[in-house]
């Protein structure tokens, strides 16, 4: 079965670029949707964006002008960098992935599969 | 699109029926799903396509709805099932999670 490894640096400093790997194993990166989320200490979870396997991205607007999502297909990773980092990015970061299912003539989507998450902070 | 959950929050005892609702700032069909969170873990799927139960998950867990408004239900509570519940819609291209429900032992 698809398992999800998020690895990366745990501590980062203010102003720096967050940066973290998403492993996919078990199955192949291809055709599907992949995301990241985070869930900041004590709080709700965000949607950061997400990647095609192909290439093409869409991002969470409140963090558009920060964020990168990109994918290695050949490595079955995808990756977040996320820029200019304050306290505020302080969170666990998951990657998830989209799943589909055709039901009566139309595709429906969830988040079917989650990695353990990887707790970041940003800290001097 | 926005999602509001209520209550953010609710108390309850081992088998009673809990019911969360959630709602869209505009329509969605049933573009949405349901998750449980439990502390320290990664949210795990329990429902989408609005009412559509995922593989595993039991059945006392139900959702309904379309549109704007759209309810979890448990039909029995067991001890497990204490966590938090987000919904989460995946209409638009832009996805959002509501802001979460916690539920507590009385």
């Amino acid at each position: 079965q698809v398992q999800l490894q998020e690895s990366g640096p745990g501590l980062v400093k203010p102003s720096e670029t967050l940066s973290l790997t998403c492993t996919v194993s078990g199955g192949s990166i291809s055709s599907y949707y992949w995301s990241w989320i985070r869930q900041p200490p004590g709080k709700g979870l965000e949607w950061i964006g997400y990647i095609y396997y192909s290439g093409s991205t869409n991002y969470n607007p409140s963090l558009k002008s920060r964020v990168t999502i990109s994918v290695d297909t050949s490595k079955n990773q995808f990756s977040l960098k996320l820029s200019s980092v304050t306290a505020a990015d302080t969170a666990v970061y998951y990657c998830a992935r989209r799943g589909y299912s055709y039901e009566a003539h139309y595709y429906y989507y969830y988040m079917d599969v989650w990695g353990k998450g990887t707790t970041v902070t940003v800290s001097s | 699109i926005q999602l509001t959950q209520s209550p953010s929050s609710l108390s309850a005892s081992v088998g009673d029926r809990v019911t969360i609702t959630c709602r869209a700032s505009q329509g969605i069909s049933s573009y949405l799903a349901w998750y449980q969170q439990k502390p320290g873990k990664a949210p795990k799927l329990l429902i989408y396509a609005a009412s559509t139960l995922q593989s595993g998950v039991p059945s006392r867990f139900s959702g309904s709805g379309s549109g704007t408004d759209f309810t979890l239900t448990i039909s029995s509570l067991q001890p497990e099932d204490f966590a938090t519940y987000y919904c989460q819609q995946l209409n638009s291209y832009l996805w959002t999670f509501g802001q979460g429900t916690k539920v507590e032992i009385k």
